[in-house]
């Protein structure tokens, strides 16, 4: 059984819209998730963590949490062309303090003008 | 400026030989972690410290080795028992066992002919 599962795209959406990125997780006592941004041949970027139930902004990027469901989003708002990377999303699984996450395969996105 | 470094950032080797990868982090972090990426697979756990002088396996440990002798530098030595070493190398960091917030460095991306 897969850990963490992303729709592997690829996602295209036209400049201006609204992506949105999916990820669902198998371990029910998860506390932590992030996402990532990774740009073709560079090594991925952190740009969101969430931790608690419901939605985190920051700026154009909103991650949404739903830990009943075991599902976490990232939506990104007016999208521009140089979004266009591969999203990872990645979990803490599992109640013990060792600290290591659980990433997804990724999704890719392009963003067309 | 604060950050991980790795390098080299390419490297090409012949088979049969053992090769090791450089990660040097000055942003005090405790533990460190090795990633391999390959096209389509996202990222897979090597190895990780969360002190110094101690090191756990991840999910695909055969063939590599490390070290922890110093809190800044973790590097990673790819054996020649690995079967199928070339891949993108990634090393991380995060503040403690505790913040699962995990920052990358650049990458090296290993060729072995």
């Amino acid at each position: 059984q897969k850990e963490v599962e992303q729709n592997s795209g690829p996602l295209s959406v036209p400049e201006g819209a609204i992506a949105s990125l999916n990820c669902t997780y198998s371990d029910r006592v998860s506390q932590s998730f992030f996402w990532y941004r990774q740009y073709s041949g560079k090594s991925p970027e952190l740009i969101m963590s969430i931790y608690s139930n419901g939605d985190k902004e920051d700026g154009r990027f909103t991650a949404q949490l739903n830990k009943a469901s075991q599902y976490v989003s990232l939506l990104i708002r007016d999208s521009q062309p140089s979004d266009s990377a591969t999203y990872l999303c990645a979990v803490k699984i599992g109640g013990s303090t060792l600290g290591r996450l659980y990433f997804g395969r990724g999704t890719q996105l392009t963003v067309w003008p | 400026d604060g950050g991980i470094t790795q390098s080299p950032k390419y490297l090409f080797r012949k088979e049969g030989q053992n090769v090791t990868l450089s990660c040097e982090q000055n942003l005090n972090h405790d533990a460190m972690y090795w990633y391999r990426q390959d096209p389509g697979q996202g990222l897979r756990l090597i190895y990780y410290s969360q002190i110094v002088n101690d090191f756990q396996k991840g999910d695909i440990a055969e063939g590599y080795s490390v070290s922890r002798e110093k809190k800044e530098s973790f590097p990673l030595t790819v054996t020649s028992a690995q079967k199928n070493p070339t891949a993108f190398y990634l090393c991380a960091s995060s503040r403690d066992r505790d913040s699962y917030e995990q920052y990358f460095g650049p990458g090296t991306r290993l060729t072995v002919t």
